[in-house]
């Protein structure tokens, strides 16, 4: 069965802080799709990131970036130098499946972060 | 970019009555979900839709609900009696045919139900 944990309840810092936010999951496909949401306190879902377990290249967006580790089963999410307006709850999820479209996530239980200035 | 529009963003209604939440999926996308997230909780699946009927369904997805595309752009979920714990913010999503290795998955901005 899938499982998504996210360890971390919440997270405080300060600005300008690193951060690194957890996420192990659990999953018996070989093909699966793990993924990053921020939901702010505007209660909405964004979308940070989708990738693939066969793309284990670690992804950068700007201040974000993320460490994809199949040997321990993590997807971590880091954010450089952070800013007030990065406080929100941040969600990993997984979906298992090949490429058809069907994508059913199962959620972890969220990060919040807070970021104080 | 494409996106999914809900509506309304918030409904509140009494306990027993009917409500129908509106998603308006992107325009070339063939499944669809429910999800729902209690207060301060994790979001959850509810409901796939595929081909004019439901693919796949959660334990939450009892019969008080129902989910309906009554035309080529509407997918709406309906509760036909509602209950206090029935209160959640409800999230529509859909995806295409095939997905690329790293396409983007977009959920609607929710609307928030109250039952009261």
């Amino acid at each position: 069965a899938q499982k998504v944990t996210q360890a971390q309840t919440e997270i405080s810092v300060v600005e300008k802080e690193d951060v690194t936010l957890d996420c192990v999951y659990e999953t018996r496909d070989t093909t699966y799709y793990l993924f990053w949401y921020k939901q702010p306190p505007s209660g909405e879902l964004v979308f940070l990131i989708r990738r693939n377990s066969f793309d284990e290249q670690n992804e950068i967006s700007g201040r974000y970036s993320w460490n994809f580790q199949k040997s321990t089963s993590s997807f971590n999410f880091t954010i450089t130098a952070s800013q007030v307006v990065d406080s929100a709850v941040y969600f990993c999820a997984l979906s298992e499946g090949g490429n058809t479209g069907f994508q059913k996530l199962v959620f972890g239980t969220g990060t919040r972060l807070l970021v104080s200035p | 970019e494409p996106e999914v529009t809900q509506t309304p963003s918030h409904q509140v209604t009494q306990m027993g009555q009917e409500v129908i939440l509106r998603c308006v999926p992107i325009s070339n996308h063939l499944y669809f979900y429910w999800y729902r997230q209690i207060l301060g909780q994790k979001v959850e699946f509810l409901v796939s839709f595929y081909n004019n009927e439901i693919s796949e369904k959660s334990e939450i997805f009892d019969d008080q609900f129902s989910v309906e595309r009554p035309d080529g752009s509407n997918f709406t979920l309906k509760i036909r009696s509602t209950k206090l714990e029935d209160s959640a913010m409800y999230f529509c999503a859909s995806s295409p045919p095939v997905t690329g290795f790293n396409e983007k998955l977009f959920f609607g901005s929710g609307t928030q139900l109250s039952v009261l």
